[in-house]
């Protein structure tokens, strides 16, 4: 079966610092791959997706990136955190197509400082 | 621009009630509908996924039933019990491919013992 990690659970970081997400899929080949973000009082946004190593595609202009160096690895990442980044930040996976069934993580609680 | 509304945004009813959540969308080209629980600080669960050529999914307890042409789909619990108490979100895939879900705010449901 397969199964999806996202690490670290919960990270405080100040504004300004670096930032690092890593998600990793289990029992699977090619996903696609999701990043999603649920800040307060807003719903789940999209952020990126990305169908293969290398590939992402970014919906939302912002301070983050995120990059697939391996086939079932996603990393979200930023350069300076800004209070505004603080969230829940959620990884999903599916396969490719239209009709697929998204499956997502435990999540990730960044507050920064 | 797809956008999806959860009504209504809370709900507290005793145990043993029958209820109806809802979901609307403004774009009726959509390739698939989910229905997702999330308890708090925890990710998402996938309850009903229904293709877009599908009126009805049932899951135990849970039905979800479709209706595109309007943009409409409720979520109807049965017989609810205190451990249903959780948000639950309702999500369309609007786009092929890999394209990802776009979410509505959720409804946060409460049922008392």
């Amino acid at each position: 079966s397969q199964t999806i990690h996202q690490w670290p659970a919960t990270l405080v970081q100040p504004v300004g610092s670096p930032l690092s997400l890593e998600c990793t899929v289990e029992g699977t080949s090619n996903p696609n791959l999701y990043w999603y973000r649920q800040a307060a009082g807003r719903g789940l946004q999209l952020l990126f997706y990305s169908v293969g190593i290398g590939q992402i595609s970014s919906e939302v202009p912002q301070n983050l990136s995120a990059s697939r160096p391996q086939d079932r690895q996603f990393i979200l990442s930023s350069k300076k955190l800004l209070l505004s980044d603080s969230g829940f930040y959620l990884c999903a996976w599916s396969v490719y197509g239209g009709w697929s069934e998204q499956y997502f993580g435990p999540g990730t609680r960044l507050t920064v400082t | 621009k797809q956008e999806v509304t959860q009504i209504p945004a809370a709900l507290s009813v005793p145990e043993g009630e029958n209820l109806v959540l809802n979901c609307s969308f403004t774009d009726s080209a959509i390739y698939n509908l989910q229905w997702f629980r999330q308890d708090p600080g925890k990710g998402l669960t996938s309850l009903l996924l229904i293709q877009s050529s599908q009126r009805e999914q049932t899951s135990g307890r849970l039905n979800a039933s479709l209706d595109k042409s309007s943009g409409r789909s409720t979520l109807y619990i049965a017989a609810s019990q205190p451990g249903d108490s959780a948000t639950y979100l309702c999500a369309v895939r609007t786009g092929g491919g890999a394209d990802g879900l776009t979410f509505g705010k959720g409804t946060h449901l409460i049922i008392q013992p």
